[in-house]
């Protein structure tokens, strides 16, 4: 069965150290996400991304995130000068259709530890 | 705005019983409602999800769950659980542009 897949599954990185972290979405999907799940808390919506730019974000990617997709087939999450509250599992997904109802495919997430 | 709140964050059963794992959700408009599993050191999974379509979603490994409307409730069972099934829960509901948000998630626990 087709998945979403990430690298690398951990990084720990010092404190003002960009961050890349790459995800293969499910292949004849068209829109991508990132999620992030902070250690005992709930797993939030980071970003949409859709035909090549952003379409929906949250308040938690401020300008130190950014997205990519710069070939036909990885979909990266730079993270410009890591903090300490940006330790958290990553988790990419893609999904074939935006509408509503569609199911979301997550990877099995990119564990980032900030110190 | 939409939301889920999962009642429980573990619920313990012995193999073999009943598994109720509990979502209520607030929305104005008719929801897409979600549950997802996460097996220890793995990503999220789809076990089922509500479109509006039939009100009772049957999912994978034998999961199944009712969506009513007048408890504002898509609570998720299994007749017997079985030690596989030890996972965290998560429901979640698509608040529109294919944003999902998340419930506070359920650890099910299940001893022999």
């Amino acid at each position: 069965e087709p998945e979403v897949t990430q690298t690398p599954s951990h990084q720990v990185t010092q404190m003002g150290q960009e961050v890349i972290l790459r995800c293969v979405p499910i292949s004849n999907h068209l829109y991508f996400y990132w999620y992030r799940q902070i250690l005992g808390q709930k797993v939030e919506f980071l970003v949409s991304f859709y035909n090549n730019e952003i379409s929906e974000k949250s308040e938690i990617f401020d300008d130190q995130f950014s997205v990519e997709r710069p070939d036909g087939s990885n979909f990266t999450l730079k993270i410009r000068s890591t903090k300490l509250e940006d330790s958290a599992m990553y988790f990419c997904a893609s999904s074939e259709e935006g509408s509503n109802g569609n199911t979301i495919y997550f990877g099995e997430g990119s564990w980032l530890t900030v110190v | 705005a939409q939301s889920v709140t999962q009642l429980g964050s573990h619920v313990s059963v012995s193999e073999g019983a009943l598994v109720l794992l509990r979502c209520n959700y607030s929305s104005s408009v008719p929801p897409y409602l979600f549950w997802y599993v996460q097996y220890p050191n793995q990503g999220l999974q789809l076990l089922l999800k509500y479109t509006s379509a039939a009100t009772l979603v049957k999912g994978i490994n034998g999961f199944e769950a009712e969506f009513k409307k007048s408890e504002t409730s898509f609570h998720l069972t299994k007749p017997s659980a079985h030690m596989s099934d030890a996972a965290e829960y998560f429901c979640a509901v698509n608040t529109g542009f294919q944003k999902l948000v998340f419930g506070t998630g359920t650890r099910l626990l299940v001893s022999p």
